[in-house]
């Protein structure tokens, strides 16, 4: 058990519809990043929060939105969906945002648009 | 831009064989860190090694073992005696600074299968 925390483990939508993919970093991790893994793209890094602040942001589309709260949750919102959106989505935590060493994964969430 | 190649998409091995996961990596940066995870059936991802640029001096954690080797931009991963629960996605990736942030960049991954 990594003590990330993700919500909900699996989703099933339909296109055009808005998700919120949510996660409780471990305690004591100020920063979160997300990630989305699919067959033909791999894992790749959407957007990175520290301490309730953007810190970097990767390949993630217009339509997807995120943020992290006080209590320092974060949440992924996607809007418009579309059926190549479908993929697991984890989040990741770590110490610091400027942490070298290992970030502790979720379990993801399952997303599937129909 | 930093990239991580894995080139081996999958690999079947039957049990009891050694096993090679190879991973190369591409940056500019002389400091930087690199990493194996695996994804099991289940999931999540679970770290297995970090190693920092200044470091290669190679690892053995039981049948793991990772070789780095800066001269060929490689950190390899090989199982000793594989196991039917070796049996999983693996993961390279490499952290390199990126304005305020160190961000990890992800290899495609490899699928091991283990057979009985």
């Amino acid at each position: 058990d990594s003590g990330v925390t993700q919500t909900p483990k699996h989703l099933i939508t339909a296109t055009g519809q808005r998700v919120t993919l949510r996660c409780s970093p471990r305690s004591g991790d100020l920063s979160v990043y997300w990630y989305q893994q699919s067959l033909d793209q791999g894992l790749q890094f959407l957007i990175q929060y520290y301490n309730g602040e953007e810190r970097a942001k990767g390949n993630i589309l217009e339509r997807f939105s995120a943020q992290q709260f006080p209590d320092l949750h974060s949440e992924l919102n996607l809007s418009s969906l579309e059926l190549g959106d479908s993929a697991l989505y984890f989040c990741a935590s770590s110490v610091s945002d400027l942490n070298t060493g290992e970030l502790f994964f979720g379990e993801g969430s399952r997303l599937t648009v129909l | 831009a930093q990239k991580v190649t894995q080139a081996q998409t999958e690999i079947s091995v039957v049990e009891k064989e050694d096993v090679t996961l190879d991973c190369v990596y591409e940056t500019r940066d002389t400091t930087y860190y690199l990493f194996w995870y695996k994804q099991p059936p289940s999931g999540e991802l679970v770290f297995l090694i970090r190693r920092n640029s200044f470091d290669e001096q190679n690892e053995i954690s039981g049948r793991y073992s990772w070789n780095f080797q800066k001269s060929t931009s490689s950190f390899n991963f090989t199982i000793t005696a594989s196991q039917v629960v070796d049996s999983a996605v693996y993961f390279c990736a490499l952290k390199v600074r990126s304005g305020g942030s160190y961000i990890p960049t992800f290899g495609r991954g490899t699928s091991l299968i283990v057979h009985p």
